[in-house]
C-alpha cells in the first residue's frame, strides 16, 4: 500500500536556526509530491509542490524542498526559521497513475523567539 | 478566505441523529474532496467526486453519504454516527485530480 512517512512528529527550534523536515514515500512510480502547512487555527494552505523538472523547488515564505527519486524523498527545507512558521506540517503524494493522494501524520513545528 | 468554504464550523449531534455538512468553493475546480482530521491520525481521504461522479470511496462506513449534486457544492450526510467518528471533516477542491487541494476551515464533529 502507498505510504507517506515523516519522520519527526515534533520539532522545536529557535528563530534563525536551519530546519529540514524528512518525508519519504513508498509508491515507485510517477508520483506528484505537496507540502502543505497549517498554521494554529488557519486551514490547511499549499507551501510548495513538484510535478516535473527541476528536483528543487521553492514555495512560499522562504520554503524549500527537493526530490530525491532514487531515495523516494521529498525533504522540506528553510535556512532561517521565524517565530511565525510555528506550524503543523504535511507532506503529499499523489500517485498519478491511479490518482490516489495520501498524507503523511505530519510534523509540529515549534519555533522560539 | 480560501475559497471554499465549509458549513457548520462545530456541530454536536447524537448517535441517531441525522445531520449534514455542507462544502461550497467558488475556484472553478472539477474535483471535490472530503477528508477525515482525527487526533494523531493522518488524514484520511473518504470520498472522491471528478466532475460531479465519485470516483473514490476508501471503504468509508455507509453511515457516511456523500453527495455532490454540481461541481461547485459536495455534501457528507451523517446518520447514526458513533462516539470514534468524532473528528475535525475536511473538504477540498482541486483543478484536476493530480493537482494541488485547496482546503476548507472544516467541520468540527462531536458525536455524544
Amino acid at each position: 500500500a502507498q505510504s507517506v512517512s515523516q519522520h519527526n512528529h515534533h520539532v522545536i527550534l529557535s528563530e534563525a536556526a536551519s530546519l529540514e523536515l524528512g518525508c519519504n514515500y513508498s509508491y515507485g512510480g510517477t508520483v506528484n509530491l505537496f507540502w502543505y502547512v497549517q498554521y494554529p487555527g488557519q486551514h490547511l494552505q499549499l507551501l510548495l509542490k513538484y510535478f516535473s523538472g527541476d528536483p528543487l523547488v521553492k514555495g512560499i515564505k522562504g520554503f524549500e524542498a527537493e526530490f530525491i527519486k532514487s531515495k523516494f524523498s521529498f525533504n522540506l527545507r528553510k535556512p532561517s526559521v521565524q517565530w511565525s512558521d510555528t506550524a503543523e506540517y504535511f507532506c503529499a503524494v499523489i500517485n498519478t497513475n491511479a490518482g490516489k493522494s495520501t498524507f503523511g501524520d505530519g510534523t509540529t513545528l515549534t519555533v522560539k523567539p | 478566505e480560501t475559497g471554499v468554504t465549509q458549513t457548520p464550523r462545530h456541530l454536536v449531534m447524537g448517535m441517531t441523529n441525522k445531520k449534514s455538512l455542507k462544502c461550497e468553493q467558488h475556484l472553478g475546480h472539477n474535483a471535490m474532496y472530503w477528508y477525515k482530521q482525527s487526533a494523531k491520525k493522518p488524514l484520511e481521504l473518504m470520498f472522491v467526486y471528478n466532475f460531479k461522479e465519485q470516483t473514490e470511496n476508501n471503504s468509508v462506513p455507509s453511515r457516511f453519504s456523500p453527495e455532490c449534486p454540481n461541481s461547485s457544492h459536495l455534501f457528507l450526510h451523517l446518520h447514526t454516527l458513533q462516539p470514534e467518528d468524532s473528528a475535525l471533516y475536511l473538504c477540498a477542491s482541486s483543478q484536476r485530480r493530480n493537482t494541488e487541494a485547496f482546503f476548507g476551515q472544516g467541520t468540527r464533529l462531536t458525536v455524544v
